[in-house]
């Protein structure tokens, strides 16, 4: 079945860094446009960055530009969020969603994954 | 980069019918057809219920329609059940972003 996996959250430091992961199944991955989104505890969703298909298009939150990269390895089926110069506001769960037009209409959403961002 | 505009709450009887907004600007909501809408129950992923205003991906109930008019998104559940008790977000297309909505409360009484 179609599917969305993340992996890689946890607890880091301010200043640290992270790699998520979301490993893609069911689908044609290299078709799909893709995006990670984040929700902090106890509030709502917010839209991180965006990724087209062949990862030639790249689009980023501002609150998330020059800190973090998104990318993409479709022959490996996966989807990655590279997280540097980590701050306490970006304690959330992140979300990846698979995105069939690019158009931020996203059906299909992993379970997400638990990024801490604490001394 | 502002969040859309949405109620924090909306309550409605089981039968009833409920809608929600979502208020944006010239350069999201009001300037395309791409505000997708999103049903999130308590510790699980958000669930596409609309998507391009109006239209619904298979297996979604068709108590569940979209509407746009100018910078203003609306979200109508009609025949209210109790598990339609969730939190509802807005997005919007908005070019090189994407932006939601802050999140409505729906309470089924």
């Amino acid at each position: 079945q179609v599917q969305l996996v993340e992996s890689g959250g946890g607890l880091v430091k301010p200043g640290g860094s992270l790699r998520l992961s979301c490993a893609a199944s069911g689908f044609t991955f290299s078709d799909y446009y893709m995006s990670w989104i984040r929700q902090a505890p106890g509030k709502g969703l917010e839209w991180v960055s965006y990724i087209s298909s062949s990862g030639s298009t790249i689009y980023y939150a501002d609150s998330v530009k020059g800190r973090f990269t998104i990318s993409r390895d479709n022959a490996k089926n996966s989807l990655y969020l590279q997280m540097n110069s980590l701050r306490a506001e970006d304690t959330a769960v992140y979300y990846c969603a698979r995105d069939p037009k690019g158009d931020y209409g996203m059906d299909v959403w992993g379970q997400g994954t638990t990024v801490t961002v604490s001394s | 980069q502002s969040a859309l505009t949405q109620p924090a709450s909306v309550s409605g009887s089981p039968g009833q019918s409920i809608t929600i907004s979502c208020t944006g600007t010239s350069s999201d909501v009001g300037s395309y057809n791409l505000v997708s809408w999103y049903q999130q129950h308590p510790g699980k992923a958000p669930k596409l219920m609309i998507y391009e205003v109006s239209k619904r991906p298979s297996g979604v109930s068709n108590r569940f329609s979209g509407s746009k008019s100018g910078n203003t998104a609306s979200l109508t559940i009609s025949g209210l059940q109790a598990e339609d008790e969730a939190d509802y977000y807005c997005c919007s297309y908005a070019g090189s972003r994407g932006v939601f909505g802050g999140g409505t409360k729906l309470t089924v009484l």
